[in-house]
């Protein structure tokens, strides 16, 4: 069963520190992987996407990894901002089928001051 | 701004009513999903057109429909509602109505409280 696992669940930090979320999945075949920020009350907006061929993609003070084999992603905030609270979600495409996207339920980071 | 526009952005109304919302897609983008996402809970995929025609089917229910219409905006219908459909709907929309890399680029989302 094609599936998105997200951890933690949420995460405090303050500001200023570093925080990785995570991402497992089985999703198969594979395709490629986004990470999306949703602000409260807002729609998801793209981070990052990563293929198979690829193992980190960053994108100014995100970066995100990727290990095919074991099936699992991560997403790196460097010195986090009150503007990085938000929910995180990870969505894996499968490379075949119509309804080909699954989404995690992402983790709700909350940073503070 | 993603170019996704949706109207309205909150809409109020009560067990039993239905609503209709709408979803006008980003210029030149040909595929429409729709989704629903209850509190804290993730996305959930609702059902997806193409240039007019249904593409792929996710959790929607019976009560629920959607249509995409000639210029390629679409309107999600919801009936006999219930107490649960309260929720955000989003609607995103993406140039291919397949693919790989196909990106979606998400609306602002319409909030739907049912009393």
């Amino acid at each position: 069963k094609n599936q998105v696992e997200q951890s933690p669940q949420s995460l405090i930090i303050l500001e200023g520190k570093n925080c990785t979320l995570q991402c497992n999945y089985t999703v198969s075949p594979f395709s490629n992987l986004r990470w999306y920020k949703q602000d409260t009350g807002r729609g998801p907006v793209s981070l990052t996407i990563m293929t198979f061929s690829e193992n980190t993609k960053s994108n100014g003070r995100y970066t995100a990894t990727l290990d095919a084999d074991t099936k699992q992603s991560s997403l790196h905030i460097t010195a986090s901002q009150l503007s990085d609270s938000a929910s995180y979600i990870c969505v894996v495409s499968a490379r075949t089928g119509a309804n080909n996207l699954f989404f995690g339920t992402g983790t709700r980071l909350t940073v503070i001051p | 701004d993603s170019g996704v526009t949706q109207t309205p952005k909150h809409l109020i109304t009560a067990t039993g009513q239905r609503v209709t919302l709408r979803c006008s897609p980003r210029s030149g983008d040909l595929s429409v999903y729709w989704y629903q996402q209850s509190l804290d809970q993730g996305l959930q995929f609702l059902i997806q057109y193409y240039n007019g025609e249904e593409r792929a089917k996710g959790n929607i229910l019976e009560r629920f429909s959607a249509q995409q219409f000639p210029d390629l905006h679409s309107e999600l219908n919801l009936s006999s509602l219930e107490l649960g459909d309260s929720a955000l709907y989003f609607c995103a929309s993406s140039v291919e109505g397949q693919g790989e890399y196909n990106e979606q680029f998400f609306g602002p989302g319409t909030r739907l409280t049912v009393l």
